[in-house]
């Protein structure tokens, strides 16, 4: 069974500081892993992917995370974090030996302080 | 772009009603989704859709059922709504090769 753990509710950084969300993951077969973000009262936008390759993606508003499979992660960074960048966060892995179906985690919430 | 909409961003329904929830997307999408969306629990898979008229149950299908007549429409159907569906409710809908989702704004419902 696949299954997705961010082990923090709540992220907070100043401003300016590098930010890091964290995430692991668990399944069977080889994952593809994804970074949502969620605005208040918005659906859920895309913001990276890993697939295969290179193990550091680089996503939409300066986003990145790295890929370390023998740790089961993929946390999500950014250098800078700007007060623009508070939101909600989710991690989610497709197995791609089983089906169409993604699992997400409970979420993250990252406030940047001013 | 891809746009998925969904045609309400709140509901009010009272327990018992037999409500309603569509989804449209414009890209031509083979599959969708609905997800509920719950604090704490993220996002929770009710039922997708491979291609029209096709339906697969997640993970938590009790007291939900759907329809897809068309391509372009997902349709989520509360058969008689109870209190605990009051949630947050997504549908998404994905491209066959390709790999991430699309997702509409969310409809919050709310069942009194």
């Amino acid at each position: 069974a696949q299954s997705v753990a961010q082990p923090e509710d709540q992220v907070n950084v100043a401003e300016g500081n590098p930010l890091t969300v964290k995430c692991t993951y668990s399944v069977s077969g080889n994952p593809y892993l994804f970074w949502y973000v969620q605005y208040p009262n918005r659906g859920l936008q895309f913001l990276l992917k890993y697939i295969t390759g290179d193990n550091l993606v680089k996503g939409s508003y300066g986003f990145e995370a790295e890929f370390n499979k023998s740790q089961t992660s993929f946390h999500l960074k950014k250098p800078s974090a700007l007060v623009s960048d508070s939101a909600l966060y989710f991690c989610a892995v497709r197995d791609r030996n089983y089906g169409q179906n993604f699992v997400f985690g409970p979420g993250t919430r990252l406030s940047v302080l001013p | 772009d891809v746009k998925v909409t969904q045609s309400s961003r709140y509901l009010v329904k009272r327990t018992g009603e037999k409500v309603f929830l569509e989804c449209v997307q414009d890209m031509d999408h083979e599959n969708m989704f609905w997800y509920r969306q719950d604090p704490g629990l993220g996002l929770r898979l009710i039922y997708f859709s491979y291609d029209v008229k096709m339906k697969e149950k997640g993970d938590i299908p009790e007291g939900y059922s759907v329809s897809r007549e068309k391509k372009e429409r997902f349709s989520l159907i509360l058969e008689s709504a109870s209190t605990n569906q009051t949630s947050m409710y997504l549908c998404a809908s994905r491209h066959q090769v390709q790999d991430e989702q699309f997702f509409g704004p969310g409809t919050r419902l709310t069942v009194l």
